[in-house]
Order: structure tokens, then sequence, then C-alpha cells
């Protein structure tokens, strides 16, 4: 059974300060991960896309992967109160050759609020 | 708003309707996909229509029938649903590419959803 876990939370953050999301996953050969954000009552929207080891940094966001691990992560630095949301983590499962392909397992997310 | 639409965006009805939902996608993707997001619970991928093929999740029962006419259409057909049905129901689409046998899907964007509510 392939997995994606994350606290669910609520995260609480002050204005201003570093909000850091966790996600671990099961299948060790995974290549693609994802992260979105999703407002209640809202569908999901992306937010990064990670798919070698390291940092990857786009304005406040910071998604990090270590395969090694098999843990990806997601920082937002000086958290605003439109970040309050709930941040999904999608990891593509291992592509197999002539089988099912390149399909998204979703954690539950969490649930992040951040305090004016 | 990410090119790919949804209607209708609420919907209620009976256990003995019958009704479908309807996605487009404007976005020239080939892969469009299904999915339920209920209270506590993963968004949980129900059915695929990807190069022309479907792959089914087994554990969708047959009161949820999916239609793909084309690349751009997916219907979800609904009957005799159960108050448990209701949920979110999201419906996203990628590009996906078939290469020597594996295939590989880029990111997929979702539409606003519909909200069904099973009395």
């Amino acid at each position: 059974q392939k997995e994606v876990e994350q606290n669910s939370g609520p995260l609480s953050v002050p204005e201003g300060a570093i909000a850091s999301l966790n996600c671990t996953y099961s299948d060790r050969v995974s290549q693609s991960f994802f992260w979105y954000r999703q407002y209640s009552g809202k569908s999901p929207e992306l937010i990064m896309s990670i798919y070698s080891n390291g940092d990857k940094e786009d304005g406040r966001f910071t998604a990090q992967l270590n395969k090694a691990s098999q843990y990806v992560s997601l920082l937002i630095r000086d958290s605003q109160p439109s970040d309050s949301a709930t941040y999904l983590c999608a990891v593509k499962i291992s592509l197999s050759y002539g089988g099912s392909q390149g399909n998204l397992i979703f954690g539950k997310g969490t649930k992040l609020s951040v305090k004016p | 708003e990410t090119g790919v639409t949804q209607t209708p965006r609420h919907l209620v009805m009976g256990m003995t309707n019958k009704k479908s939902l309807k996605c487009e996608q404007h976005l020239g993707h080939n892969a469009m996909y299904w999915y339920k997001q209920s209270a506590k619970k993963p968004l949980e991928l129900m059915f695929v229509y990807s190069l022309e093929e479907r792959v089914e999740n087994n554990s969708v029962p047959s009161r949820f029938s999916p239609e793909c006419p084309n690349s751009s259409h997916l219907f979800l057909h609904l009957h005799t649903l159960q108050p448990e049905d209701s949920a979110l129901y999201l419906c996203a689409s990628s590009q996906e590419i078939a290469l020597a046998g594996a295939r590989s899907a880029d990111t997929q964007y979702f539409g606003p959803g519909t909200r069904l509510t099973v009395l």
C-alpha cells in the first residue's frame, strides 16, 4: 500500500514567521512530488513541484526533498494570514512498464493557520 | 482559473435520482481524472482517462460511471447514490507522455469541483 503521511495540524504560526510543513511517503522509487494549497471550499492549486534532492525556491516558498529519508517538506517564509489553508502533499507513484502509471497519491493535508 | 471547468458547482439529489457531472479542460491535455474528497480523508482517485485508455480504481462502486467522449470532456454519471457519497468531486487534467512502454504524467490541474449532497 503506497501511502503519503502528513500531520493534520492545525499548525499555527504568527504572521511573519516561517511555517514548516512535512510529508513522508512509502514508495521508495517515487520521482515526482507536489505541494498543493487548498482554501476552505475551494479546489487544490499547485504551489510547488520538486523532482530532485535538495531545495527548490519560488518566492516565499521552498520545497525540500530527501529521497533517502523519503521526506519532502514545504517552508513558507514571512507567513501571511492569506497563507492560512490546508496544504496537500502529493507523490507520483512509481512508473511501471506496461502497467498503471503516473497517478498521484495525496496525503490528508496539513491545516495551516497564520495569526495576525 | 486553471483552465479546467466543472458544472454544476453544487448539486443536491435524492437517492433515486440520476444526474451527471461535467468537466471540460481548455489546456490541450490528454489525461483527465475524477477525484472524490470527503471530510477528514485524503483525495481519492476514482477514474483516469489517459491517452484514450480508461484506468479504474476497483474500489469505486458501480453507481458511479465515467464517460470521456474526447480528450477535453469528462463526465461522471451518478445513479442510486447513497448519503455517504456526499462529497466534493474534483476533476483534474494533465499532459501525459508515453515513452518506451512507460508513462509519465505532468502536473495535474484541478477544476473548482462539484459539491454533491445526497439526501
